[in-house]
């Protein structure tokens, strides 16, 4: 079974603090995506990486950054948290050619 | 540009058939999904389907494709208070080799007794 996990479940920052989200995967999958979800919007991608130290920008890049140090582990790094970023992260991996697995997601609440 | 769109709600009562809907614009897809997510947890894939294929059926679960109208559905048979869930239909995303996929907005199914 491919298993994904993320650093948190919950969690709460304050306007300008610097948030990091971590996710881990064990399947060896070279490709890792960073999507957020918001009602009505469905998934929208920010970043995703298709190899060690490789990253490219999502639909919605702005306000974030990645990065991707070992092939298990992606980090979304949220340079100054604004309320405008409380949302559900999901991470998700998969190989080239296959579907996407996805971590249990982290409620983020920016005050 | 890629575009995969479903309605937002369904509501159906216990033990009736769902029947969620989906378009999606680039005709050359290869893959279509059909993932679950439900209640505080991350996505889950259901089922998928491979474009040479009309219609693939999986227990309570049936897909069918309409290649020509870019049309796909999902139908749950005997619907029961578990499959409260929301459904995102998603199709491959030709131009990446990454595996990248572009979801829908995701259709929230509740169940009425």
């Amino acid at each position: 079974d491919v298993k994904v996990t993320q650093s948190s479940r919950y969690l709460v920052k304050r306007t300008g603090e610097k948030v990091f989200l971590e996710c881990v995967q064990d399947m060896d999958h070279e490709n890792m995506f960073w999507y957020r979800q918001d009602p009505g919007l469905g998934l929208r991608l920010i970043y995703f990486s298709y190899d060690v130290k490789m990253k490219e920008k999502g639909d919605i890049p702005e306000g974030y950054s990645v990065s991707r140090e070992k092939k298990e582990r992606f980090s979304l790094i949220l340079e100054s948290a604004s309320t405008n970023q409380t949302s559900m992260y999901l991470c998700a991996t998969g190989s080239s050619g296959d579907t996407q697995y996805f971590g249990p997601g982290t409620r983020l609440t920016v005050l | 540009g890629e575009d995969v769109e479903q309605s937002l709600f369904l509501s159906v009562r216990e033990g009736d058939s769902s029947v969620i809907n989906c378009t999606y614009t680039d005709s050359s897809s290869t893959y279509l999904y059909w993932y679950k997510q439900e209640p505080g947890a991350g996505l889950q894939l259901l089922t998928y389907i491979f474009s040479n294929m009309d219609m693939k059926q999986d227990q309570r679960l049936t897909v069918l494709l309409n290649k020509k109208d870019k049309h796909l559905s999902l139908r749950i048979a005997d619907t029961q208070t578990g499959d409260s869930a929301i459904y995102f239909c998603a199709e491959r995303d030709r131009r990446s080799s990454a595996s990248k996929i572009i979801f829908g907005s995701g259709t929230r199914l509740s169940i009425r007794p």
